[in-house]
């Protein structure tokens, strides 16, 4: 079975910091990849993804993920964080491609000090 | 772009009562809409995949008879948690996806049964 492991449960940074979360999944194959933020009871937003192509991915407010096959991970980083990424992370999987049913990382929270 | 509408964003409701949740998609017609349960500081769990005009396919784990899903049209599904009890209290979130490798979440519905 497909799972996806965010190793990091709490990370804080200062404002203005450069900012990686990990991300890693097991999977036979090559799954589909998405990052979302979920801000405290809302939805989630997508940040990012990835199906094919190039392994660095850009997506929006800055943040950009890359995928190494050999690691089997799929990083998100920002080089400068802003005190409005406070938030949840969450990284997905999509193994079943094509059916759209996400298998979720257990979320980072992430705190941005001033 | 691509709206999910899920309503209610907020339900509180008595012990051994029932709570309609509903998740539309407004400028798309969805073959199949997922729902999935977030706990508190928890990651997002699939519930079931709602499919148009079929029965909902459910996840292991979890029961049917409880939380009974119908995607009646291209653009509703609903979910309907009976007999709602305490340990039910949780984040309720839906995706649809119009295919085309594309996925869209509705915004949530907080949950607090009494």
């Amino acid at each position: 079975a497909q799972s996806v492991t965010q190793p990091d449960i709490h990370i804080t940074v200062s404002e203005g910091a450069s900012l990686e979360l990990r991300c890693n999944y097991s999977y036979g194959a090559t799954p589909y990849l998405f990052w979302y933020v979920q801000s405290p009871g809302q939805g989630l937003q997508l940040l990012l993804k990835y199906f094919s192509g190039d392994t660095l991915v850009q997506g929006i407010k800055g943040f950009e993920a890359e995928f190494k096959r050999s690691q089997s991970s799929f990083n998100l980083r920002k080089p400068s964080v802003h005190w409005s990424d406070a938030a949840e992370y969450f990284c997905a999987v999509d193994g079943d491609t094509g059916r759209r049913a996400l298998t979720f990382g257990s979320g980072t929270r992430l705190q941005v000090q001033p | 772009g691509a709206v999910v509408s899920q309503h209610p964003s907020r339900v509180i409701c008595k012990s051994g009562t029932s709570v309609k949740i509903e998740c539309r998609s407004l400028d798309f017609q969805a073959t199949t809409m997922f729902w999935y349960r977030q706990f508190p500081k928890q990651s997002l769990m699939l519930m079931a995949t709602s499919n148009e005009g079929s029965k909902a396919t459910y996840e292991q784990g979890v029961e049917k008879d409880k939380f009974l899903i119908n995607h009646a049209s291209l653009t509703l599904s609903t979910l309907t948690v009976t007999s709602a009890h305490p340990e039910d209290s949780s984040f309720y979130i839906c995706s649809a996806t119009p295919g085309e490798e594309k996925l869209f979440f509705g915004s949530g519905t907080q949950l607090s049964v009494l």
